[in-house]
């Protein structure tokens, strides 16, 4: 596709349950970057992924939380258990290279997850 | 690891105004800052980045200027315009890290 696509754009759910977000980035992009944003607040590092390396989960919150990318390409999100404070927008973006050399992140347009 | 502040939180100008926003980084083997703007209800994208070997860096009506040795960066808006209105996201990228460090980001309103 033109951009990087997230699915689905909106979700509701009830505390407790499981819910999986699915990015889907730029074709070529080595690079993915999963973020959070809650209301308000600035961009939360998740976790990135790089070819074939070893994501950096360094920003997972909690071990409810958990991210693969298959094949390179598509990256779920999951969530486990949720609670209402997981409650925000979850954005993915991917880029062509990693590291310091990294030029341009694009962003998806977020799923955004309301946890009642 | 790398903490990125970022000042104000919310800035108001009047239309045609300059808004400078300025952020601060705490790891000095970061070297590349990019800015990133976020209209409401969309995704942040990019406007402007700096690399650690040049201090400053103009594109039309914007510009960023980077400042090594005291660690923080600015954004530059000049002739500002109803439509600069949105947020707007300042990060940091260390050399060998892999991560985007993001500053909190700054609600900029234009008042026409």
């Amino acid at each position: 596709g033109a951009g990087v696509s997230q699915s689905p754009s909106n979700k509701v759910t009830e505390k407790g349950k499981d819910v999986e977000l699915r990015c889907d980035p730029i074709s070529g992009h080595t690079a993915l970057y999963w973020y959070r944003q809650s209301l308000g607040q600035g961009l939360e590092f998740l976790i990135y992924f790089q070819g074939n390396s070893a994501p950096d989960k360094s920003g997972l919150p909690s071990d409810r939380f958990s991210a693969e990318r298959t094949g390179g390409s598509v990256s779920t999100l999951t969530i486990q258990r949720t609670q209402q404070e997981d409650s925000a927008v979850y954005l993915c973006a991917s880029s062509l290279t990693g590291g310091w050399s990294t030029g341009e992140l694009f962003f998806g347009e977020g799923s955004r997850l309301t946890v009642l | 690891g790398e903490n990125v502040e970022q000042h104000p939180s919310t800035l108001s100008v009047q239309e045609g105004d300059s808004a400078v926003i300025k952020c601060t980084y705490s790891d000095s083997a970061s070297n590349y800052f990019p800015w990133y703007k976020q209209e409401l209800g969309k995704r942040p994208q990019l406007i402007i980045d700096i690399r650690s070997n040049v201090g400053e860096k103009k594109d039309q009506r914007i510009a960023v200027t980077l400042n090594k040795t005291a660690k923080h960066f600015s954004l530059h808006i000049t002739e500002t315009q109803p439509e600069d209105s949105a947020v707007y996201f300042c990060a940091a990228s260390i050399r060998t890290g892999n991560q985007f460090y993001f500053g909190t980001g700054t609600s900029l309103t234009v008042i026409p």
